[in-house]
């Protein structure tokens, strides 16, 4: 699995775009990257995946350049309720262990 | 139905009691999952189970002991637990063991006293 390197924590406010940006220099060729979110006291919730360029739901975006050694997952007009955690995994065809890494918390204001 | 559910969301036990947790999924997955969380920490696989068959053991003690009846029902049974055992436990579910939209459960709030 690639090891992933996200902020701890950002800080942002009602309205605003907000973008995390993920790095995964040891991904490899067969790897996807996968965003999950995470609210208190619930479990993680499935936000996007993407393998190459852009991939857009009714949820995120998510951007990976050509050398996928980083990806940012970008929120648009966030509200309170998208305080949350953001975990960014690299999942390998051959190995569908989710393994989280620390995640950023992201703290929505009014 | 695209779900998981939980039962107990919550529970306290004692040191010598025996409970179980129990997650329950109705969307034909075929892998299921338990992981551990601790407060401000991220998930912790525990177990997978593929086709009711256990498939990995993270080398969680012998205190915890999971059990697959069935194709969508999950169990993890306790016995003699510690403090240190006290933490979110979740269960998950994919299509298979090859796919990455996993869902999760709420979680099951376990303290030891």
């Amino acid at each position: 699995l690639a090891k992933t390197t996200q902020p701890i924590s950002m800080d942002s406010y009602e309205g605003q775009e907000v973008n995390i940006t993920c790095s995964h220099n040891n991904i490899a060729t067969n790897d996807y990257i996968t965003w999950y979110q995470q609210f208190p006291s619930q479990g993680p919730r499935f936000i996007i995946q993407g393998y190459k360029t852009k991939v857009t739901n009714e949820v995120a975006s998510l951007f990976i350049p050509a050398d996928r050694k980083s990806s940012t997952l970008s929120l648009p007009r966030v509200s309170l309720s998208d305080t949350a955690v953001y975990y960014c995994l690299g999942t390998g065809s051959n190995d569908y262990k989710l393994s989280f890494g620390a995640g950023t918390t992201v703290t929505v204001r009014a | 139905d695209t779900e998981v559910t939980q039962t107990p969301k919550h529970l306290v036990m004692g040191m010598t009691n025996k409970k179980s947790l129990k997650c329950e999924q109705h969307m034909g997955h075929r892998a299921m999952y338990w992981y551990k969380q601790k407060a401000k920490k991220p998930p912790e696989l525990m177990f997978v189970y593929s086709y009711e068959k256990l498939s990995i053991n993270e080398s969680v003690p012998s205190r915890f002991s999971p059990e697959c009846p069935n194709s969508s029902l999950l169990n993890l049974h306790l016995h003699a637990l510690q403090p240190e055992d006290s933490a979110l436990y979740l269960c998950a579910s994919s299509q298979t063991e090859l796919t990455y939209g996993y869902t999760f459960g709420s979680g099951t709030r376990l303290t030891v006293v």
